[in-house]
């Protein structure tokens, strides 16, 4: 199916367990970034890419890895996750030139 | 930093009125201004998007305005029906940068 996938839809882990979020787009869009969404802070920026292997930190990088092997796939690690990260992560991405974002479904992720 | 505000931050309207949803921000060097829309625990879904050349961008009963010079942007929504109730965001794209920055979104409640 053509679009942006996250997965999984929800995921419920224990504080200090590594975690990954697995984000994927078919389109060969270049930019791809990775938002949470929390109530009282609305959407927050935690990384993007520009392209394969080009990665940059956005408004609240600590405590989360990314990486970009290939272009459509952008997955988000939390590396030992804290009850904080609770949140709905959105991965979105963007062509170049004049177009908008497209925004996958979001992983609601519960840190016990 | 570019600051994005959306007013207000929640409204209740009978069904079949005209509304204007209302975005400001504070640096007017965008890129562009996008509108979504997001139904609860539901993804972000695109409406509009507006080029910083541009003056207005229309679809269906939607019609997106931008005032860059200052900092303005509207939403009007035509004929409201029941379908329309969600959260609306606003968001810009930096000039120089990929980046979105968000409103915390407007909650709008279409009483049938």
């Amino acid at each position: 199916d053509a679009g942006i996938t996250q997965s999984p839809r929800y995921k419920i882990t224990e504080t200090g367990r590594q975690v990954t979020l697995m984000c994927h787009q078919t389109w060969s869009h270049s930019y791809m970034f990775w938002y949470r969404q929390d109530l009282g802070h609305g959407l927050r920026l935690i990384y993007y890419s520009a392209a394969a292997d080009i990665t940059d930190k956005g408004e609240v990088p600590d405590g989360y890895v990314v990486s970009r092997s290939k272009t459509e796939n952008f997955p988000l690690t939390l590396e030992s996750a804290t009850r904080s990260q609770t949140s709905v992560y959105f991965c979105a991405s963007r062509g170049t030139g004049t177009y908008g974002y497209t925004f996958g479904s979001g992983t609601r992720l519960t840190v016990v | 930093k570019q600051e994005v505000t959306q007013i207000p931050a929640a409204l209740s309207v009978p069904e079949g009125e005209n509304l204007v949803l209302n975005c400001s921000f504070t640096d007017s060097a965008i890129y562009n201004l996008q509108w979504f829309r997001q139904d609860p625990g539901k993804g972000l879904t695109s409406l509009l998007l507006i080029q910083s050349s541009q003056r207005e961008q229309t679809s269906g009963r939607l019609n997106a305005s931008l005032d860059k010079s200052s900092g303005r942007s509207t939403l009007y929504i035509a004929a409201s029906q029941p379908g329309d109730s969600a959260t609306y965001l606003c968001a810009v794209m930096i000039q120089g940068a990929q980046k979105l920055v968000f409103g915390q979104g407007t909650r709008l409640t279409i009483n049938p």
